[in-house]
Formats: C-alpha cells, structure tokens, sequence
C-alpha cells in the first residue's frame, strides 16, 4: 500500500463545477508536490510545497489553486476547468524539499476527467 | 540544461528473458542524483533506486541491476528473468540541485515494458 494517500480516485467534473483534490502523507515528509501526467507521457510538476510554503508554482492557470493546510495535507482546487486538463494528476512527497537526493514518494493518483 | 533521455519507447519480451532499459542524461552539475521509477496500471510511480554522482557502483537488488556510468552519462536498468508483473511503464528521472528552495525532477519520457507468458 502507497504511504501517500489520494481521494477521490476518480472524478468527473463539468467545466463550472468546483471540486478539490486531497493528499495525505504520514511519514513526516515537509515537502509535498503536485504533478499532471496525461497519457503516455511523464509527470509534469505542477506545485511544490516545501515546509508548507509555497515555493515552485511552474505557471499553472489559476483556475488550479493548491493548499497545503498542515505539513502531512495538501489539497488541489479545481475551478472551471477544460476539457484538456482531464489527466491523472499525482502527488508526492519527499524528506525535506531543499535536498536533491531525496526520492519522491507517489500516491495512486486522481483520474479527472473534465465534461 | 538538464534532460533525460529514454530512447525506446515500448519494449515487448517473453517471460524469462532479460531485459535492458536505456537512460542517458545531460547535466552540468558536478552533484547529481539519478532514479528509477515504475509505474504499474494502478497509477502510483514506485520509486526503485537512487544513485549519486559520486558512486558508480553497480547495484543489484534481486532481478533487478543498474549500471551508471559516468563517462556515457548513463544509467541503465536490467532485469534479469522477467515476470509479468514487471510489466509497467518505468522512468529515469534527473534530480538537480534545488532551485527555488525546492527539489526538481526531470524525467525521461518512459519505456513501457511489456512481459508476455
């Protein structure tokens, strides 16, 4: 089982709904990161939190608004989004962001799909 | 820049066989950190291996070997008498030194891996 927890697992939204994804991690980790994979592709980054701070937004539209409330949550608002942002996106976790040797450690994974 | 480069894109094998992934990196940091991820059908990128700049010792963990080499930039991934659960898609990924207060990934394209009984 993932250490890194995410619900839902699926969602369908329309274009002018507001939902939010959620990301849970237990393992003391202080940095926490959001990715876009679409299909046959790599993970995208798309938000680092590092000690609960914002520090790399990679010039995601607004219509995306990350949270992280407490160092082991981090939440994703969606907003209007479009039909190009259905992808699966990720989120991880890692010991202390500002180190470059620390692996990552993924969830499964929310399957958006946008109407 | 950074890039990672994972030239085959899908690789199809018989059960049992061995099998060698391709990862060839390009970086001008002299301190690095490469990895090796799977990602099954379930989604989740399991992370396998981390290797600094600094050693180039092989590494073996059961069927799976890594193979770095610093002169060719690569860091190559082999497993030995697949199964078909090793099938999935598996990325090389290049972690840089941190930009921004915070670590970045960048990943090869992938290699999904198929394993046939």
């Amino acid at each position: 089982d993932t250490e890194v927890t995410q619900t839902p697992k699926h969602l369908v939204m329309g274009m002018t709904n507001k939902k939010s994804l959620k990301c849970e991690q237990h393992m003391g980790h202080r940095a926490m990161y959001w990715y876009k994979q679409k299909a046959k592709k790599p993970p995208e980054l798309m938000f680092v939190y590092s000690y609960e701070k914002l520090s790399i937004n990679e010039s995601v539209p607004s219509r995306f608004s990350p949270e992280c409330p407490n160092s082991s949550l981090l939440n994703l608002h969606l907003h209007a989004l479009q039909p190009e942002d259905s992808a699966l996106y990720l989120c991880a976790s890692s010991q202390d962001g500002r180190a470059s040797n620390q692996p990552q450690h993924f969830g499964d994974g929310t399957r958006l799909s946008i109407l | 820049a950074q890039k990672v480069t994972q030239a085959q894109t899908e690789i199809s094998v018989v059960e049992k066989e061995d099998v060698t992934l391709d990862c060839v990196y390009e970086t001008r940091d002299t301190t690095y950190y490469l990895f090796w991820y799977k990602q099954p059908p379930s989604g989740e990128l399991v992370f396998l291996i981390r290797r600094n700049s600094f050693d180039e010792q092989n590494e073996i963990s059961g069927r799976y070997s890594w193979n770095f080499q610093k002169s060719t930039s690569s860091f190559n991934f082999t497993i030995t008498a697949s199964q078909v659960v090793d099938s999935a898609v598996y990325f090389c990924a290049l972690s840089r030194r941190p930009i921004q207060g915070a670590q970045k990934l960048v990943f090869g394209q992938g290699t999904r891996l198929t394993i046939n009984p």
